[in-house]
Parts: structure tokens; C-alpha cells; sequence
């Protein structure tokens, strides 16, 4: 397996812009969860969706922010528009609810700059 | 609001020298625990899962253990190597199907 994949590594976008990032996650895997990595705040739970259906998106700062799971292999993590205090890196991991005892699988982030 | 504490903030050691980090949580609801290995410009990795109180778990040089009535977890690292320079990430969950909350770390640097 590839592992969970994030597209862009980086995004370099101009305020007021909308910006999508995007994440496959691990086959078989049926949790996937969006943080977000600042200095301040460290990995910060953006949303999560447990068998595609959204369970917990108290995480998401504002209604600028969406995400989506239209499929068990896809999600998008949309911002619009655009901010610079939204520039960071944002991680999505996967794992499987049935194996508890293994950990979450992360992707390498997509690091994202608003000027 | 659910925090995971981690102590110390960073580290630094010298190589050989044994090391070992705390991560307090809430001791109520308690589901799991897990540590993560963050080194720079990559993901992090899975170290460990713990869910049941006394639990220890070791990885070669890496070890931890897990206290759920008192609610902390500490990680040991036994004769630590540069390559052990990472970030280490403690993150908690109150109940099956929930996400991870996680603590912002403990940077460790090894000189050799």
C-alpha cells in the first residue's frame, strides 16, 4: 500500500483565494481525520469521518472551512476564501475503526501559504 | 475541554544518555493511548497503543507504560542515538470511534 496520500505538498495561494486539499486514504481503512499543525496550537482535530459520514467537525475554525468524504477513498478539506492565518500544515490520517490497536496512519501533509 | 500535557517541552541529551518524557491526560473516560515518533519533514509514526492501566510496551531501545486511574503515560528512551532526535507525540481517546486529541509534544536532540 502507498500509504494515505495528500496532494498538494505545498500550495502557495494569494488571500481571498479557495484552496483544496486532497486525501486518499489507506484501502480498507474506514476513519479518516484532517489536522491541522500550527506552532501555537500543535496537531489540532479539524474533522473526522468514521465509514465516509462526518461525526465530529466542532474542529473546523469557520464556515470558510469544508470537508468532504464523497467516497471511502477520497476527501477534500476546502477554504474559501482564504486567509493568511489559515498558513500551515494540514495532515490527514487514516485508521481503522475494527483495529483498535493499531495507530493512525498519517499522510505528509500539505503545507500551505496564504500571502 | 479534553488537553493532553506533554513535559518537558524539549530535551537535549548527549549521546548514551537515557531519557524519559510524561504525557498526562484526563483520567475519566479513558479508552486509549497513543505515542508518536515525529521526525522533521516527514509524518508522524506509530510507536505504541496502550488501552488496558499497568500496560508497558517496548520497541528495541523504546519503552512506556500507562497509568489510567492516575491518568499519565511516561516514555523512556534507553541510551539514546542522533537518530532518536524526533518530536514525541502523546494523543488520547475517551471511547471507541472517536479521534485522537493530541499533545503538542516533547522535542528530543541527541548530540553524539
Amino acid at each position: 500500500d502507498a500509504g494515505v496520500i495528500q496532494s498538494p505538498r505545498h500550495e502557495v495561494t494569494e488571500m481571498g483565494q479557495e484552496v483544496t486539499l486532497r486525501c486518499k486514504p489507506i484501502s480498507g481503512h474506514n476513519s479518516l481525520f484532517w489536522y491541522r499543525q500550527t506552532m501555537m496550537r500543535g496537531l489540532e482535530l479539524l474533522i473526522y469521518f468514521n465509514n465516509n459520514v462526518p461525526i465530529d467537525d466542532s474542529g473546523m475554525p469557520e464556515d470558510r472551512f469544508s470537508a468532504k468524504m464523497p467516497n471511502a477513498s477520497f476527501s477534500t478539506l476546502k477554504i474559501q476564501p482564504s486567509e493568511p492565518r489559515d498558513s500551515a500544515v494540514y495532515f490527514c490520517a487514516s485508521t481503522s475503526l475494527d483495529r483498535t490497536e493499531y495507530g493512525y496512519t498519517f499522510g505528509s501533509g500539505t503545507r500551505l501559504t496564504v500571502v | 475541554i479534553l488537553n493532553v500535557e506533554q513535559s518537558p517541552q524539549s530535551l537535549h541529551v548527549q549521546e548514551g544518555d537515557s531519557t524519559n518524557f510524561t504525557c498526562s491526560f484526563p483520567s475519566s473516560n479513558f479508552y486509549a493511548l497513543h505515542w508518536y515518533r515525529w521526525e522533521t519533514a516527514k509524518s508522524p509514526e506509530a510507536l505504541f497503543v496502550m488501552t488496558l492501566n499497568g500496560d508497558e510496551k517496548k520497541k528495541g531501545r523504546i519503552s512506556a507504560t500507562l497509568n489510567t486511574k492516575e491518568g499519565y503515560s511516561y516514555l523512556y528512551i534507553k541510551g539514546s542515538q542522533p537518530e532518536d532526535s524526533a518530536t514525541y507525540l502523546c494523543a488520547f481517546r475517551v471511547q471507541a470511534g472517536t479521534a485522537l486529541i493530541f499533545g503538542k509534544g516533547t522535542t528530543l536532540s541527541v548530540s553524539s
